[in-house]
């Protein structure tokens, strides 16, 4: 079976700081990786996806991930975050052979402050 | 385009009851996933529907159940509601045809409140 397991429940940091959130998968068969936000009180935004091809995906609003599948990691990345930037962040996969169904982390809620 | 509409935004209803949300996909997909998301469970998949057929189902009770209509649009049906329901269900959509690496684009989600 597969899993995705976002390492931080939360991370605190500054504005105009970098930042990285880190998710680690598990499965047995390929898979695709994507990272969504979540503002309060929204649905989901796809933030980026690693389908197949280059390992740094670049994404909206600044955010990059790179997938390593040595680590089974595709953890993501800003070099400079804003205030706007605070919401939650799930790593999500998809498996070959099961459609749109969409396997999610816990989430990790980004907190920037002033 | 007009993105994911979900309705309603928000309901209230007692335990017993049974309840109906809808979701309208992006125009031209054809695939609807509906997942529930809760502050202990996270978010779970329920089901998928494509092309009025389920195309996927998660581990939910059966008081959960769905349909599709040849618009695409999709409903998902909770019977017997109970406290646990309480939740925020989200609808996503997507063109659906390779199964796999197509994008979901979620809708804002149904508040239900089970009292």
């Amino acid at each position: 079976a597969q899993s995705v397991t976002q390492l931080d429940s939360q991370v605190p940091v500054f504005e105009e700081a970098p930042v990285e959130l880190r998710c680690n998968y598990s499965s047995s068969v390929s898979v695709y990786l994507f990272w969504y936000v979540q503002y309060p009180n929204q649905g989901l935004q796809l933030l980026l996806k690693y389908l197949s091809g280059s390992t740094l995906v670049k994404g909206i609003n600044g955010f990059e991930a790179e997938f390593n599948k040595s680590q089974t990691s595709f953890h993501l990345r800003k070099p400079s975050v804003h205030i706007s930037d605070t919401a939650e962040y799930f790593c999500a996969v998809s498996v070959n052979n099961q459609g749109g169904k969409l396997i999610f982390g816990q989430g990790t809620e980004l907190s920037v402050k002033p | 385009k007009a993105g994911v509409t979900q309705t309603p935004r928000y309901l209230i209803k007692t335990r017993g009851q049974q309840v109906t949300l809808s979701c309208s996909p992006i125009s031209g997909h054809r695939s609807v996933s509906w997942y529930q998301q809760t502050p202990g469970q996270g978010l779970q998949f329920l089901f998928e529907y494509f092309s009025e057929t389920q195309r996927n189902k998660g581990n939910f009770p059966g008081r959960f159940s769905g349909r599709q209509f040849s618009n695409s649009r999709s409903e998902m049906n909770v019977s017997t509601l109970e406290l646990g329901d309480s939740a925020l269900y989200l609808c996503a959509s997507s063109l659906g045809a390779s199964g796999l690496a197509d994008t979901q684009y979620f809708g804002p989600g149904t508040r239900l409140t089970v009292l």
